[in-house]
């Protein structure tokens, strides 16, 4: 079955610091892969997506690349702010199956 | 503005006492889908449904039930809730797939359930 391995957390940063997420994942057919974030109190939010290998997703700054040579999707920023505090989701779904697997989540606090 | 709303968004009850947690969505979309959130496990599939009088279970079913009647509303029931239901609980829906591509989910603010 399909499975998402996240970066365990919880991360603290300071501001203006580069924040890296790992995300690694297992699936038996050709998924799309997303990141949502999720802010205090509030529901998750799709951050940035890719549907297909070596496509990059980003928005607000952060990146990730599809990289199917090592089943992977990690998260970048280069430079993060207080407002950037969240837990942030991995997460994917094959081709024509509308169910979202979701990693753990990893929880970033960034520190001014 | 396009959303997908949650009622309650807290609930303390008490094991045994039926409930119901309402989700509506006005963005017309086909696919809707519950998940539960709980500390180390990320989310989990309750529930989904591909359309009006559509649903499947998902990864942990056991103990809830859904509806879709209409294509706007998916509720969630929990006809006897138990203290292992506690959690977070979140609705979703999207246009399911589209131009060769799994379209993104739209999440609500999410329900704090507390069977006691």
């Amino acid at each position: 079955g399909n499975s998402v391995t996240q970066m365990e957390g919880p991360v603290t940063l300071s501001e203006e610091a580069f924040l890296t997420i790992n995300c690694t994942y297992t699936a038996t057919g050709y998924p799309s892969l997303f990141w949502y974030v999720q802010y205090p109190g509030e529901g998750l939010q799709l951050l940035l997506k890719a549907t297909k290998a070596d496509d990059k997703g980003s928005n607000k700054g952060f990146e990730a690349t599809y990289r199917k040579e090592t089943t992977s999707f990690h998260l970048e920023k280069g430079s993060v702010q207080v407002s950037d505090s969240a837990v942030y989701f991995c997460a994917l779904s094959d081709r024509g199956d509308y169910k979202l697997s979701f990693g753990a989540g990893t929880t970033v606090t960034v520190r001014a | 503005e396009a959303q997908v709303t949650q009622n309650p968004r807290y609930l303390i009850t008490v094991t045994g006492k039926k409930l119901t947690v309402t989700c509506s969505q006005n963005m017309n979309h086909e696919y809707m889908s519950w998940y539960r959130q709980d500390p180390g496990l990320g989310l989990r599939q309750i529930y989904y449904s591909m359309n009006v009088e559509v649903t499947d279970k998902g990864d942990v079913p056991e103990g809830y039930k859904v509806s879709r009647k209409e294509k706007r509303n998916f509720p969630l029931i929990l006809e006897s809730p138990s203290p292992n239901q506690t959690s977070l609980y979140f609705c979703a829906s999207s246009l399911g797939y589209r131009g060769n591509n799994n379209q993104p989910q739209h999440f609500g603010d999410g329900t704090r359930l507390s069977i006691l």
